[in-house]
């Protein structure tokens, strides 16, 4: 069966650094999103990606984060300066019509 | 935009036993609720979603019924098994957007 891959599954960085999350959507998905989940509390929506640009954003997703699709499969989420409010899992999701969304393992970040 | 608050946060059963998870939304418009189970250090998994036209819908153990005007829908899981065991999580649309609004979770414990 199809899934949402992510890579790497654990990333520890310091303050201040870039980290880039890596994720392989379901191959014939056309949405994709990246959601967050902060230690013990609920998943929380960052964006929504269509068609080579973002559809939707929420508060969460300031000028910090980008996301791009540099290829036919890949679909990353950048942090440029991370904070330490920025540690929780990060899940990408994908979906073949708006609804439907399949989520990824997830990438366990940390920032010290 | 769209609320979903989820009921009981936590739900300890025999096995054997149902279970019943209950969540409530805001935004009438919204047509689409999927239910996500979450197990320790994993991503969220899709077991069963239902759309506005239908008022339930069951996949063997699991069923989840959908009252619109109520602005309502509920998981039930019969016969449990200690592999049920996890943390279950309902989501909604945001309105006129792509991105689900999560509840909060239910964590259910399914003793042997």
């Amino acid at each position: 069966e199809p899934e949402v891959t992510q890579t790497p599954s654990h990333q520890v960085t310091q303050m201040g650094q870039e980290v880039i999350l890596r994720c392989v959507p379901i191959s014939n998905h056309l949405y994709f999103y990246w959601y967050r989940q902060i230690l013990g509390q609920k998943v929380e929506f960052l964006v929504s990606f269509y068609n080579n640009e973002i559809s939707e954003k929420s508060e969460i997703f300031d000028d910090q984060f980008s996301v791009e699709r540099p290829d036919g499969s890949n679909f990353t989420l950048k942090i440029r300066s991370t904070k330490l409010e920025d540690s929780a899992m990060y899940f990408c999701a994908s979906s073949e019509s708006f609804e439907t969304q399949y989520f990824g393992p997830g990438t366990r970040l940390l920032v010290l | 935009g769209e609320n979903v608050e989820q009921h009981p946060s936590t739900l300890s059963v025999q096995e054997g036993d149902s279970a019943v998870i209950k969540c409530t939304y805001s935004d009438s418009a919204s047509n689409y609720f999927p239910w996500y189970k979450q197990e320790l250090g994993k991503g969220p998994q899709l077991i069963i979603d239902i759309r506005s036209n239908v008022g339930e819908k069951k996949d063997q153990r699991i069923a989840v019924t959908l009252n619109k005007t109520a602005k309502h829908f509920s998981l039930h899981i019969t016969e449990t098994q200690p592999e049920d065991s996890a943390v279950y999580f309902c989501a909604a649309p945001k309105q006129a957007g792509t991105a689900l609004i999560f509840g909060k979770g239910t964590t259910l414990s399914v003793s042997s």
